[in-house]
């Protein structure tokens, strides 16, 4: 089974509007964390949010926050007021078991947002 | 920018060949983590290093190894080249000092195998 999965390959949004983009996960350990990045046409990868297990609140980070369903096994990106520059793939991560205690981390397949004018 | 730094930008070489991509971790981080981007696999994680000693394995081939020298800086060597190996090579890292284990990426290695 995917650890990480991300079924929206592409998504598009009106400038100004909010767009969620899904992310489930699989993992039996009650320990994780969760990470969304941002990839640019560019390449590189920036981090923009990180949801930990036991977190009791949502993250929230600026324009953007996590839809934390963990019944669910959902993490879902919310970008609220979409602008031209958050055109890019947007991917969803697990890092598995307590954390700095060398760790596998997983990485869904992205979901690539177009935002139009 | 993410404070990691990684050379080359960009690599071409031949199938059978041996390259090593460089990577410069922030200031401060002691873990990095190397990851393979390829159009078919996707994000994948290779191998984690820290304060100089191998911490977690991914999908790394045999043919593939890394290092983390005293500096923190790290190496990933990639033998024996085959063309399914292009791909891009990013390099993150982060700290342990309270806080998350969030990695910050540095820019990337581009690796074409002709």
């Amino acid at each position: 089974a995917q650890k990480i999965t991300q079924t929206q390959p592409g998504m598009f949004v009106q400038e100004k509007e909010a767009v969620t983009l899904d992310c489930t996960y699989d993992t039996s350990d009650p320990s994780y964390g969760l990470f969304w990045y941002k990839q640019p046409s560019s390449g590189e990868m920036i981090f923009l949010i990180y949801q930990g297990s036991y977190d009791q609140q949502n993250a929230t980070e600026g324009r953007y926050s996590l839809n934390f369903q963990k019944a669910r096994k959902s993490a879902n990106l919310v970008i609220s007021a979409s602008q031209l520059g958050d055109s890019a793939m947007y991917f969803c991560a697990m890092r598995e078991g307590v954390q700095h205690t060398g760790n596998q981390f997983y990485f869904g397949t992205g979901t690539s947002l177009t935002v139009i004018p | 920018d993410s404070g990691v730094t990684q050379t080359p930008k960009h690599l071409i070489t031949a199938t059978g060949q041996r390259v090593t991509l460089r990577c410069s971790p922030r200031s401060g981080d002691l873990s990095v983590y190397w990851y393979q981007q390829s159009l078919d696999q996707g994000l994948q994680f290779l191998i984690q290093y820290y304060n100089g000693e191998e911490r977690a394995k991914g999908n790394i081939l045999e043919r593939f190894s890394a290092q983390q020298f005293p500096d923190l800086h790290s190496e990933l060597n990639l033998s024996s080249l085959e063309l399914g190996d292009s791909a891009l090579y990013f390099c993150a890292s982060s700290t342990p000092s309270g806080g998350t284990d969030t990695q910050y990426f540095g820019p990337g290695t581009r690796l074409t195998v002709l």
